[in-house]
């Protein structure tokens, strides 16, 4: 099972918006709408920011949103703020196992 | 609070063995699937095995079945994994996550870290 493609970084100033893709195949990320997504600082355990494409966590600012269009699932995050600054992983259900993304850092400018 | 606590890493040796613990408190252990996420020194996250409530489903990643082996123990509120025929490639911080959302890891613990080497 191959990861899930992320660009490896991405950046936005303050208060803008920037988009992640996760590119996977029809076995993956097309096949099924259990995408999620995490968010890790340096040094950190990874959080779980989007659930199942779309779904917030409770807790989580509903900067974060998701998407998905046929094996590409997407996040962006609004209004950018300083503590956005961090790695991004989505991940993906397979039918019996999971698959992670490649990782996205993300820098704000 | 929920919280899920690993231990039982360290320096080890290629060809060793090593096992691996998480704890968890502040939920009901029994009613969660739960996963074993690794991630190696500057890497990304690679999700290593994972299994049901009562441990009648267990899977893993290709790399490490056959060697690795997932296991709980409910009654301690507790999840293992079983690590033999240790490569140098398996070196990682290992993370323990509970599945309490739909195919998604909603609680990680701290992680514990693995090294195997001469």
């Amino acid at each position: 099972q191959s990861a899930l493609t992320q660009p490896p970084s991405a950046s936005g100033s303050l208060g803008q918006s920037v988009t992640i893709s996760c590119t996977g195949t029809s076995r993956d990320v097309g096949g099924y709408n259990y995408v999620s997504w995490y968010q890790q600082h340096p040094g950190k355990a990874p959080k779980l920011i989007i659930y199942e494409v779309t779904k917030r966590p409770s807790g989580v600012p509903d900067r974060f949103s998701g998407s998905k269009s046929g094996n590409t699932a997407s996040l962006t995050v609004s209004g950018l703020q300083a503590e956005d600054e961090a790695d991004y992983y989505c991940s993906s259900h397979t039918g019996i196992k999971y698959v992670f993304g490649t990782g996205t850092k993300v820098t704000v400018l | 609070e929920v919280q899920l606590v690993e231990s039982g890493g360290g320096l080890v040796q290629p060809g060793g063995s090593l096992r691996l613990s998480c704890a968890g408190s502040g939920f009901t252990f029994s009613a969660s699937w739960m996963t074993w996420v690794r991630q190696a020194p500057g890497k990304g996250l690679e999700w290593v095995a994972n299994m049901n409530q009562d441990g009648s489903e267990k899977y893993y990643v290709d790399l490490v079945k056959g060697r690795f082996t997932i296991s709980r123990d409910n009654a301690k509120n507790s999840l293992y994994l079983e690590m033999n025929s240790l490569r140098a490639e398996d070196t990682a911080i290992y993370y323990c996550g509970r599945n309490n959302l739909p195919y998604a890891f909603d609680t990680w613990g701290q992680g514990t870290m693995v090294s195997v080497s001469s």
